[in-house]
């Protein structure tokens, strides 16, 4: 079964940093592309960021570039996503997410809760 | 960048009845076009890929149709678990993009 379990959520201050991890289970991980999709409070679903299988291909949302970094580790089982300059507006659930072969995102994880607030 | 409309934001229907939900492409993407249904509090899921393909284990009530720049999914007979919202996506590039969503609920 496949399974995707978020962690390091919390809450931050505007300007601080933040690092999620996602630990994958029950697939050959190195095998597909991976996302991270967030979603604010009461709000409808962005997508953030995706990552090749080798971690040679990174995109993302115009809003997180130069903020925000995905990076995996094949041997680890794990993706993640680096944080940085938070901002208000950042404030949502973050979910790890794969495709079944690229971006028809069939597993989810639960999420994690990131609150940017002073 | 493509950008993705859904239409209408919200509808409220009768059990029973069909349901269209619209989702619009800014420029052309085949047919690279997801459908996902998240009720309240819970996780996203898959319902529809390639515009049409139901995924595994979905009623068969849904059903996805279109190409290019225009599509359509469908609710035959609109069940009180469909309450949710309804999001398309597109991927014929690793920049994807989320439709703003379709609310749906019962009359």
């Amino acid at each position: 079964e496949v399974q995707l379990v978020e962690s390091g959520g919390g809450l931050v201050q505007p300007g601080g940093s933040l690092r999620l991890s996602c630990a994958a289970s029950g697939f050959t991980f190195s095998s597909y592309w991976m996302s991270w999709v967030r979603q604010a409070p009461g709000k409808g679903l962005e997508w953030v960021a995706n990552i090749k299988q080798d971690g040679s291909e990174k995109y993302y949302v115009d809003s997180v570039k130069g903020r925000f970094t995905i990076s995996r580790d094949n041997a680890k089982n794990s993706l993640y996503l680096q944080m940085n300059s938070l901002r208000a507006e950042d404030t949502a659930v973050y979910y790890c997410a794969r495709g079944l072969w690229f971006g028809e995102l069939s597993n989810w994880g639960q999420g994690t809760l990131v609150t940017v607030s002073s | 960048d493509i950008q993705m409309t859904q239409s209408p934001s919200s509808l409220s229907a009768s059990v029973g009845d069909r349901v269209t939900i619209t989702c619009r492409a800014s420029q052309g993407i085949s047919n690279y076009l997801a459908w996902y249904q998240q009720k309240p509090g819970k996780v996203p899921k898959l319902l529809i890929y390639a515009a049409s393909t139901l995924q595994s284990g979905v009623p068969s009530r849904f059903s996805g149709s279109g190409s290019g720049t225009d599509f359509t999914l469908t609710i035959s007979s609109l069940q009180p678990e469909d309450v949710a919202t309804y999001y398309c996506q597109k991927y014929n590039s690793a920049l994807f993009t989320f439709g703003p969503g379709t609310k749906v609920d019962i009359k």
